[in-house]
This record gives C-alpha cells, sequence and structure tokens, in this order.
C-alpha cells in the first residue's frame, strides 16, 4: 500500500493557461475525490467518482474544471483559462467504497499546490 | 445541509498540559464526524472518527473525542501535547442515508502551537 499519489506537487502557471494534475488513488479503492483547499481554509469537496462514473460535482466546480477517471483507476483534474483565484492546494483522496456503505474513511494524497501568476 | 464550526483558529499550549480543540456540527440527520490533521505541506491524516455506537472515540497519537449529541459537539482532546502534535487540525461531518453522503464537509481548521 503506497498510499494516494499526486502529480504534480506544485505547479505555477500563468493566467489563462492550462493545467492538469493527476491523482493515483490507493490500488482496491474504487471511489476517489477531489477537494480544493485554499489559505487558512479547510479543504471544499469539489467532485465524487464511484469507479469511472462521476457521480457528483459541486457548485465550485465551474465549466473551466473537468475531471476524469478515465478507466476507474487514476483521476486527472484539468483547469482551463487559469484565474488567479484557481490558487488553491488540490486534493485527491480515495476510499474502498464497501457495497452498501454511505460512507468510509477517505485517505488524502499530498496534494498539488497550483499558483496562478 | 451538514456544517461545521471549529472555535478558535489558533491553540497555543505547553508542552505537557491538556490540549483541547473545539468543533460544533450542525446536521439535520444522524453524522459521522472525523477530526483530520494536516502538518505542513502534507495531505490530511484521519486522527479518529465517529460513526456509530460508542461516543467516546479514540485515536491516533493519544487524542479521542466524545461526541455529544445534546451539545451538537466532537471536541478533540489529548491529556499531554507533545511538540510533534503542532499542526493543523479539521473536524469534518458527513451524513447518513444519502446519495452524496461520502461528501466530507470540514471545518475552517484550528492551528495547534506547542510551546517548549
Amino acid at each position: 500500500d503506497t498510499g494516494v499519489s499526486q502529480d504534480p506537487r506544485h505547479k505555477i502557471t500563468k493566467r489563462g493557461q492550462n493545467v492538469t494534475f493527476r491523482c493515483d488513488p490507493i490500488s482496491e479503492h474504487n471511489r476517489l475525490y477531489w477537494y480544493r483547499q485554499t489559505l487558512g481554509q479547510g479543504p471544499e469537496f469539489l467532485t465524487y467518482f464511484q469507479n469511472e462514473a462521476q457521480l457528483e460535482k459541486s457548485r465550485l466546480l465551474s465549466d473551466r474544471f473537468s475531471a476524469e477517471r478515465p478507466k476507474g483507476s487514476f483521476s486527472t483534474l484539468e483547469i482551463q483559462r487559469t484565474e488567479q483565484g484557481d490558487s488553491a492546494m488540490y486534493l485527491c483522496a480515495s476510499s474502498l467504497g464497501l457495497a452498501g456503505s454511505s460512507t468510509d474513511t477517505q485517505y488524502f494524497g499530498p496534494g498539488t499546490r497550483l499558483t496562478v501568476l | 445541509a451538514q456544517s461545521v464550526t471549529q472555535l478558535g483558529s489558533h491553540v497555543s499550549v505547553s508542552e505537557g498540559a491538556l490540549v483541547l480543540l473545539r468543533c460544533n456540527y450542525s446536521s439535520s440527520v444522524p453524522p459521522y464526524l472525523f477530526w483530520y490533521v494536516q502538518y505542513p505541506n502534507q495531505g490530511l491524516q484521519l486522527l479518529l472518527k465517529y460513526t456509530t455506537g460508542a461516543t467516546l472515540v479514540k485515536g491516533i497519537n493519544g487524542f479521542e473525542a466524545e461526541f455529544k449529541k445534546s451539545e451538537t459537539s466532537f471536541h478533540l482532546t489529548k491529556p499531554s501535547a507533545h511538540m510533534s502534535d503542532a499542526a493543523e487540525y479539521f473536524c469534518a461531518v458527513t451524513s447518513t442515508g444519502y446519495s452524496s453522503a461520502s461528501k466530507i464537509i470540514f471545518g475552517s481548521g484550528t492551528r495547534l502551537s506547542i510551546r517548549p
């Protein structure tokens, strides 16, 4: 069990550029989540996958944001036409997703820190 | 809708002293409650969680929390602080019985400092 990994750990980009982040969950976990954490705040839910299906998206996820999990394993989060307000830590988490369980323990990755200049 | 309020954005205690981090929640359905810890430049680590059953929950690193439904509270305590406990602590809630139950709602965090 190597834990949840995220790549890159840090990303600096100029306003208007597109960025893509990758998350690799714990191998047997079928649920994957994305959160955003701004300075001095707790993480805020963005979106959630059960296997390859994206089951819920937050209102925070504007049209410039898109997330995929094509084979039910790793996931990518893309931000198009970045804005300075997108600067934040983007956290990925995964969980086992036991059948019939409405919730289970989420394990977090180290995050990708995005800075938009 | 669920929400979490953490009282005190910064708490400072002396090494060896009692740690008390306060958390109140709001939920229209029976909640699942969590405490996570975040060290600098790292992700979140689960300290403990309450789902059902015993209201006093023990976690890692000597922390425990008590679910008090009448007070809608889930305060985190540790009898004796250690320098390594310095970190950001997040209280969180999720709900039962909804399809979106896996979504965690976090508080704004409490930064714990330990004085030598």
